[in-house]
């Protein structure tokens, strides 16, 4: 099984609408990302958090909000989706020893 | 955050041995050299990290002068399978930063 998990795989959605993207891990890390990737281009953050009362903002956090259920789980919402939204998604989890970061399969978004 | 530098895009054939240099010359004393690997759809993947000299793995080996701003990434005997980004990183161990800056990573296509 993997351990960064992420659901859903693909979702296709309307200007406006509010989406979820859910990220789960079984590695045990306290440190959790969410970064957006667009074609051609690197990663950037969007939100991190180190524990579950740890929320900081990344690079291109407006539009965006997070969620910390639990050590293991790790959220990112779109309150009102826009097409420039459009991108791949990915969630990281990492320990605090090391800024080795491991990455979930990614979800792909398309905002209509 | 150090920010690196790093070839766009290279190509090379099956079973030659690739070499992709990052500049990094505002690195911090206390920042190791990271690499990661992404094929396409997928998360970026940990291949090797550095402080100072020469690391070996199962996978690559990674190059750093003594003065540390610059590293060689060193892929022997590639094959098809081993087209995909590169990434190179600056980042310290227990960082009270959450972000690794991804920049857009070098593009090696390998050929038959």
């Amino acid at each position: 099984d993997a351990d960064v998990t992420q659901t859903p795989r693909n979702r296709i959605t309307k200007t406006g609408k509010r989406i979820m993207l859910e990220c789960s891990q079984t590695k045990g890390h306290d440190r959790m990302y969410w970064y957006r990737q667009d074609p051609g281009l690197g990663l950037r953050l969007i939100y991190y958090s180190f524990d579950v009362k740890d929320i900081n903002k990344g690079e291109i956090s407006d539009g965006y909000s997070v969620s910390r259920q639990a050590q293991a789980k790790f959220s990112l919402s779109l309150e009102s989706a826009i097409p420039n939204q459009t991108a791949l998604y990915f969630c990281a989890t990492s320990d605090p020893l090391g800024e080795t970061q491991y990455f979930g399969p990614g979800t792909r978004l398309l905002v209509l | 955050l150090a920010k690196t530098t790093q070839p766009v895009s290279m190509d090379s054939y099956e079973g030659q041995e690739v070499n992709i240099t990052c500049s990094h010359n505002n690195i911090a004393t206390n920042d190791y050299i990271t690499w990661y690997q992404q094929f396409p759809s997928q998360g970026p993947r940990f291949i090797i990290q550095g402080y100072k000299t020469k690391v070996t793995n199962e996978v690559a080996s990674l190059f750093i002068p003594a003065d540390r701003k610059s590293s060689t990434l060193s892929l022997p005997r590639v094959s098809l399978s081993d087209t995909a980004v590169y990434y190179c990183l600056n980042a310290h161990y227990g960082g009270s930063q959450g972000n690794l800056i991804f920049g857009k990573g070098t593009k090696l296509s390998v050929k038959p």
